[in-house]
């Protein structure tokens, strides 16, 4: 059965820390993993990987997939109250298998 | 930048009442989703189209129909709505390829419909 698994479920930091969100993946048909920020309503897309070892960076937010090991993390470095939100991936072709989400909460 | 666009926010319905939740995407996208939203379980993909009348079942189709006549717009109909059809609904988008199913471009959500079945 295809599934995505992200950890951990919820984290609380402060303003500042680094944090890193962990998916690990087992699905059927792969081709590209994405990356989602969602706050109060729609997912919002940060990044779409398709291929091993190579690093995409928005700001503060960075992503790397390794596909031997079937996982991938997302980095969120010196992190604002604005950054608390669940953090989606998924994993698949043109459809998608989704992981439950993290969820991030960053304290003033 | 890519809209999409859900009929309403909030909804509330009967058991029994036939619902449709309208989605309407306006980048030309070949492909479009359906899914729900639940605590702990995630999106879950109930249908999804590839193309103008074509349809695939997802991973929770019972309880569910589409129906897509226009490229721009994807409806999901719960035919008789139940108590454990409450949810948030979202509908995506992606780009797709012209004439197969072969894309993998990232998806884009509409503001998604909470849906309360009493």
């Amino acid at each position: 059965e295809d599934k995505v698994v992200q950890s951990p479920l919820s984290l609380v930091v402060h303003e500042g820390d680094t944090v890193t969100l962990n998916c690990s993946y087992e699905v059927t048909n792969f081709r590209s993993l994405l990356w989602y920020k969602q706050e109060k309503k729609a997912p919002t897309f940060l990044f779409m990987l398709t291929s091993s070892g190579i690093e995409k960076k928005s700001g503060r937010l960075s992503s790397i997939l390794d596909k031997k090991e079937l996982f991938s993390i997302l980095n969120i470095t010196a992190t604002q109250t604005g950054d608390s939100a669940v953090y989606l991936c998924a994993a698949g072709t043109y459809k998608y298998i989704f992981g439950t989400g993290t969820r991030l909460k960053v304290l003033a | 930048d890519v809209k999409v666009t859900q009929s309403s926010r909030y909804l509330v319905k009967r058991t029994g009442e036939k619902v449709f939740l309208e989605c309407v995407q306006d980048m030309d996208h070949e492909n479009m989703f359906w899914y729900r939203q639940d605590p702990g379980l995630g999106l879950r993909l109930i249908y999804f189209s590839y193309d103008v009348k074509m349809k695939e079942k997802g991973d929770i189709p019972e309880g569910y129909s589409v129906s897509r006549e226009k490229k721009e717009r994807f409806s999901l109909i719960l035919e008789s709505a139940s108590t454990n059809q409450t949810s948030m609904y979202l509908c995506a988008s992606s780009l797709g390829v012209a004439g197969g199913v072969g894309s993998y471009n990232e998806q884009f959500f509409g503001p998604g419909t909470r849906l309360t079945v009493l």
